[in-house]
C-alpha cells in the first residue's frame, strides 16, 4: 500500500491565485512528521514546510500553509497569491517513528504534483 | 552556514566503472541521508547514516551499492560496476537529529551511464 499519494499529476493555477497540492497518507504510528519540498526545474528540493502528528495547529510558512486533517490522513499544502516562481513539482513526503517499523528519521515520498503557474 | 554540499554535481560513467558519490553535511549535522530518484519519479529512501555507522540500509540495493560516513571527511555513496539503470539522481540530506522538524537536501549528483 502507498504511503504517501499525491493524486494530482498536474495542476493549473493563474498567478495571484491560491492553489492547493493534496497529500493523503497511510501509517499507524502515532508519531510522525510530514514535508512538503518543492523542486524546481534546476532539480535541487527545497525543504517549505512542517507539521508534526501532535502539532495542535497547522503550520504555516509565508505563502505556505499546510490543511493538516488528521482523522482524514490528509496534509495538504496551500500556496496564497501564486507567483509565476512557485511553478515547479511538490513533493509530500512522511517520517514515522521507530514505532512504525521503521527508523526514525527517513522520509518517504509521494509521487509528486507538477505546478504550473500562468500569468 | 553552507548548506549541504554534494560533488559532482554530474557524473557520467560508462558500463562497468565504479562511481563515487560524495556529500558533507550541514555544519552541526551528523545524520545523513541517501536517497535516489529516477527520472520523472518521486525520491526513495537508500541508506541513513551517523558517523561511523550505518543505521538503516533497508533502500539499498543488495549488490555493487555500499555507503559510508567516516569520523572524519564527507559521506560517500559507492556504486561498483555500473549499470544504465543506475542513471539517476541521487540526493543526500542530512539533519541535527532524526526527530528534528528540517531534513535539508544538498543540490544532488546527476548520473548518466553510457
Amino acid at each position: 500500500a502507498q504511503k504517501i499519494t499525491q493524486t494530482q499529476p498536474g495542476m493549473f493555477v493563474q498567478e495571484k491565485e491560491a492553489v492547493t497540492l493534496d497529500c493523503t497518507y497511510d501509517t499507524s504510528d502515532p508519531s510522525y512528521g510530514l514535508f512538503w519540498y518543492k523542486q524546481p526545474s534546476s532539480g535541487e528540493m527545497i525543504f517549505l514546510i512542517y507539521q508534526g502528528s501532535y502539532d495542535q495547529q497547522n503550520a504555516t510558512e509565508g505563502r505556505y500553509s499546510l490543511n493538516f486533517q488528521k482523522a482524514r490522513k490528509s496534509a495538504n499544502l496551500v500556496i496564497s497569491a501564486s507567483q509565476l516562481g512557485d511553478s515547479a513539482m511538490y513533493f509530500c513526503a512522511m517520517r514515522e517513528g521507530p514505532g512504525g517499523g521503521t527508523s526514525y528519521g527517513k522520509l518517504t515520498f509521494g509521487q509528486g504534483t507538477i505546478l504550473t503557474v500562468h500569468p | 552556514n553552507a548548506g549541504v554540499m554534494q560533488n559532482p554535481r554530474h557524473l557520467v560513467r560508462r558500463r562497468g566503472q565504479e562511481a563515487r558519490l560524495r556529500c558533507s553535511p550541514m555544519k552541526g549535522h551528523s545524520h545523513v541521508y541517501w536517497y535516489r530518484q529516477l527520472p520523472e519519479e518521486g525520491l526513495k529512501f537508500m541508506v541513513y547514516l551517523q558517523k561511523e555507522n550505518i543505521i538503516d540500509e533497508s533502500g539499498m540495493p543488495k549488490e555493487r551499492f555500499s555507503a559510508e560516513f567516516p569520523k572524519e571527511g564527507p559521506s560517500i555513496l559507492r556504486i561498483q560496476q555500473v549499470v544504465r539503470g543506475d542513471s539517476a539522481a541521487y540526493f543526500c540530506a542530512s539533519s541535527r537529529d532524526p526527530t528534528y522538524n528540517e531534513q535539508f537536501f544538498g543540490p544532488g549528483t546527476r548520473l548518466t551511464v553510457l
